[in-house]
């Protein structure tokens, strides 16, 4: 499942110190923003999600937050595990819930 | 296992065969997609299906052909391929509801020689 050969931004993270991805998105109208997590060899997976009317959401571990004035989305994870390294994917959801996009993906390595 | 299974996962094809992809989810969701992931992209959609009926076709050229005979079944079949084509086919499921949450299979891997 990893994007083999694309050129992905790298965020390096020792082992329990805390990660912070960013993203960028595109479009004003998007109403709903997901974080999705890609493990080697596996299909993306849901970590966590947040509305355009709220600008933080805490799930276990992870937080993100949103300003929309800058249409900018954060994932925070803290007491970063080895078992966080992945292909970090934010998306936006624009126009009902079917159309989702997809950011082009943080990979995350955790040094032990 | 995200209850999403797709078969099967690695598949070779020349660009004159007719091969296809099965993704089938036992979630009982209603909403089925497929995306395609390859190394110069990001994740993009391909098609989706709410009821069995097509509501996305994200100008998706005609040699890629979906099927969905019902809400847990997903076929994409493939025919005269171009090399460009190789890339990871990922299949999702979503219930009709208004979350952004897609369960992904994880992935047929596609290679056209």
């Amino acid at each position: 499942g990893e994007s083999v050969g694309l050129h992905l931004p790298t965020l390096s993270v020792q082992e329990g110190d805390n990660s912070i991805i960013n993203c960028a998105y595109s479009n004003s109208a998007s109403d709903y923003f997901i974080w999705y997590k890609q493990e080697s060899g596996k299909g993306p997976q849901f970590i966590i999600d947040i509305r355009s009317n709220m600008d933080k959401r805490q799930g276990q571990r992870v937080t993100v937050l949103l300003n929309k004035t800058v249409k900018h989305l954060s994932l925070q994870i803290a007491a970063t595990q080895p078992g966080d390294s992945a292909v970090y994917f934010c998306a936006e959801r624009t126009g009902g819930y079917q159309k989702v996009t997809f950011g082009t993906g943080t990979k995350l390595q955790v040094i032990p | 296992e995200t209850g999403v299974t797709q078969t099967p996962r690695h598949l070779v094809m020349g660009m004159t065969n007719k091969k296809s992809l099965k993704c089938e989810q036992h979630l009982g969701h209603n909403a089925m997609y497929w995306y395609k992931q390859s190394a110069k992209k990001p994740l993009e959609l391909m098609f989706v299906y709410n009821f069995k009926e097509q509501t996305e076709n994200n100008s998706v050229p005609s040699r890629f052909s979906p099927e969905c005979p019902n809400s847990s079944h997903l076929f994409l079949h493939l025919h005269t391929l171009q090399p460009e084509d190789s890339a990871l086919y990922l299949c999702a499921s979503s219930q009709e509801q208004i979350t952004g949450e897609l369960f992904f299979g994880e992935g047929s891997r596609l290679t056209v020689l």
